[in-house]
């Protein structure tokens, strides 16, 4: 069962609009949490970075959340824009192994006109 | 910012043939660099971890002697895909860790590899 499970798998909004990805870990114990940006055919880019004691950062019009208790993170996206179509991954490294990554399966997003 | 260059962004290859590919660390060294596959539509799949002047660690399902590394200095990986077939193809994707803000690892990407073979 994959420990980082990411919700909704796809999400499709108009432009201009805001939306908040949602990111579920059972990884343990907790180093940090990273979201990405995976434009199509592009490599992951890292929007954000959290580590247990913060909760929450901003990265322009994203916002990442971080409930290090209930092990949760989001992803709030503001004024979206078609440049925005793109899938985000959550990604969550386990305490003193930060070489062990756990991958999102990802929410693909498309922003339409 | 740390960056990752991969190289080729994409190849077309017949049957049967081998496809290397580089992962470079621009900047900074990296000890370890991390290979991933990608299907359409799928999230990243980690293969193998690369370890610089060592063997790399693959993971479970992954065959070693198809997928070949080498990571023979502290700046570039390569991958390579031997007597690739047509389920070979896909996105493979590279990755450095690096030392960031409050200690924890950032995480560079490559652009990934768009492999297609005939």
């Amino acid at each position: 069962k994959n420990q980082v499970e990411q919700s909704p798998q796809s999400l499709i909004i108009l432009e201009g609009k805001n939306c908040t990805l949602q990111c579920n870990y059972t990884v343990s114990p907790f180093s940090n949490l990273r979201w990405y940006k995976q434009d199509t055919g592009r490599g992951p880019v890292s929007l954000t970075i959290m580590t247990f004691s913060e909760n929450t950062k901003s990265n322009g019009r994203y916002t990442a959340t971080l409930d290090a208790d209930t092990k949760q993170s989001s992803l709030h996206i503001t004024a979206s824009q078609l440049s925005d179509s793109a899938s985000y991954i959550c990604v969550v490294s386990a305490r003193d192994n930060n070489n062990d990554m756990r991958f999102g399966a990802g929410t693909r997003l498309t922003v339409k006109p | 910012g740390a960056v990752v260059s991969q190289h080729p962004s994409w190849v077309i290859c017949k049957s049967g043939t081998s496809v290397k590919i580089e992962c470079r660390s621009l900047d900074f060294q990296a000890t370890t660099m991390f290979w991933y596959r990608q299907f359409p539509k799928q999230s990243l799949m980690l293969m193998a971890t690369s370890n610089e002047g060592s063997k790399a660690t693959y993971e479970q399902g992954v065959e070693k002697d198809k997928f070949l590394i080498n990571h023979a200095s502290l700046t570039l990986s390569t991958l390579t895909v031997t007597s690739a077939h047509p389920e070979d193809s896909s996105f493979y994707i590279c990755s450095a860790p690096g030392s960031g803000v409050s200690g924890a690892n950032v995480l560079t990407f490559g652009a990934g590899s768009r492999l297609t073979v005939l």
